[in-house]
């Protein structure tokens, strides 16, 4: 069964630091994605990491993957107050349609 | 893009009724949807997997007689909770894969209330 898992699940920052949230995963997968969730709403998509190595930049946020430590990282940088929401990662189990939700993390940028 | 609407975004109904929440793909047909529970602070947990024209699959641990599921067409897809309790209350989302290399796309909920 796959099991997904972030850290750390709560970040609170002060702006313009560096940070990286984890999410490891227990099993093969052939996708890995990456959300935002903003308070009583729903999730926005931010990446899709479809390959070893993949790492693909948006603006203050960067997103890799390492298949063989079935691992993958988002990374801020210089952080803003806007980025304060909750990210979540979702890993695709191999060869259906599922993706199985990591804990999240809930990050505030301090002023 | 692909947009993925929901209804109602909110509601409130009493114990013992029944309520059904739309999932309609707009501009793409969606063969697959997913919907998902989120209670607050926590996770999204996947409860089942709507396929058209067949039988929805339902995760371990999802009662199948109190969330029916029906996807009827390529766009739609519905989720009735039926005879609500207070602890069905909760944020439903739905989600499905438009086919644009983006990732899925997710309806913008449902906060359903049984009081």
């Amino acid at each position: 069964e796959l099991k997904v898992e972030q850290n750390p699940l709560f970040l609170s920052m002060q702006e313009g630091k560096n940070y990286t949230i984890y999410c490891n995963y227990s099993t093969t997968s052939d996708r890995l994605y990456w959300y935002r969730q903003d308070p009583g709403k729903s999730l926005e998509s931010l990446f899709v990491l479809l390959s070893n190595g993949a790492v693909k930049q948006e603006g203050r946020l960067m997103a890799s993957l390492d298949t063989k430590a079935r691992l993958s990282t988002l990374h801020i940088t210089a952080a803003v107050h806007d980025l304060s929401a909750t990210y979540f990662c979702a890993v695709g189990t191999s060869g259906t349609y599922k993706y199985i939700f990591g804990t999240g993390t809930r990050l505030k940028v301090l002023a | 893009g692909a947009v993925v609407s929901q209804h109602p975004s909110w509601v409130i109904c009493k114990s013992g009724t029944s309520v059904k929440i739309e999932c309609r793909s707009l501009d793409f047909q969606a063969t697959t949807m997913f919907w998902y529970r989120q209670f607050p602070k926590q996770s999204l947990m996947l409860m089942a997997t709507s396929n058209e024209g067949s039988k929805a699959t339902y995760e371990q641990g999802v009662e199948k007689d109190k969330f029916l599921i029906n996807h009827a067409s390529l766009t739609l897809s519905t989720l009735t909770v039926t005879s609500a309790h207070p602890e069905d209350s909760s944020f439903y989302i739905c989600s499905a894969e438009p086919g644009t290399g983006a990732g899925y796309t997710f309806g913008s909920g449902t906060r359903l209330t049984v009081v």
